[in-house]
């Protein structure tokens, strides 16, 4: 079994300012770690993965994630925030092998200050 | 690559009303999954499909719900006798069946409204 969590439901930030949006998991096997998006009204959509090889993964829109095996944590990282990064952003796991059973956490809402 | 396509966006309906709705996923792709998301909640596992065969379902998915996929391509998920707590964002995804490196597209939902 696996689950995630993701510490802060709301996190706000200035332009420009660092963004850090933390996710643990828990699972069985070595885990498949994701990040997605989401926008107000609309799907999800996948910033970056974790499968194997390097630990630190870059994606979309500047932001990258690293593996922590020792910490059990895959946390989400942009080093310079932008206004139309303000969005809900989903920490998912899934067993290795394949991508088809996700496990989110429930999520982080990114405000930016005015 | 036109993405995925769900109709209705929202529906309202009546409890005990049943309702249907429909999931067109990326022409080529080999999987189609659909997703519950509640209120401050993350997205939660339904069930899936690899072209017509549905492989599995989640303990969510109780009696009143079925999801069908007839010709591998489009999907229709009703719920029967609906009941307010199935008020939520219904979502669909897709992808190519190469597994970990054919990551999942989502389309952008049908809010289901139970009054």
């Amino acid at each position: 079994a696996q689950s995630v969590t993701q510490l802060g439901s709301h996190v706000s930030v200035s332009e420009g300012a660092l963004v850090l949006l933390r996710c643990n998991y828990s699972s069985s096997v070595p885990p498949y770690l994701f990040w997605y998006v989401q926008y107000p009204n609309q799907g999800l959509q996948l910033l970056l993965k974790y499968t194997t090889g390097a630990t630190l993964v870059k994606g979309i829109n500047g932001f990258e994630a690293e593996f922590k095996k020792s910490e059990t944590s895959f946390h989400l990282t942009k080093p310079s925030a932008h206004m139309s990064d303000a969005a809900e952003y989903f920490c998912a796991v899934s067993l290795g092998g394949s991508n088809y059973k996700l496990t989110f956490g429930k999520g982080t809402l990114l405000t930016m200050n005015p | 690559d036109t993405g995925v396509s769900q109709d209705p966006r929202h529906k309202i309906t009546k409890r005990g009303q049943n309702v249907t709705f429909r999931c067109d996923p990326i022409s080529e792709h080999n999987r189609l999954y659909w997703y519950r998301q509640t209120l401050g909640q993350g997205p939660e596992f339904l069930t899936y499909f690899q072209n017509e065969a549905q492989l599995e379902k989640s303990r969510l998915l109780s009696d009143r719900f079925s999801a069908e996929r007839p010709k591998g391509s489009f999907s229709t998920l009703e719920i029967q006798r609906t009941e307010q707590g199935d008020s939520a964002m219904y979502l669909c995804a897709s992808s190519l069946l190469q597994g970990l490196n054919s990551p999942l597209h989502f389309g952008n939902g049908t809010r289901l409204t139970v009054t």
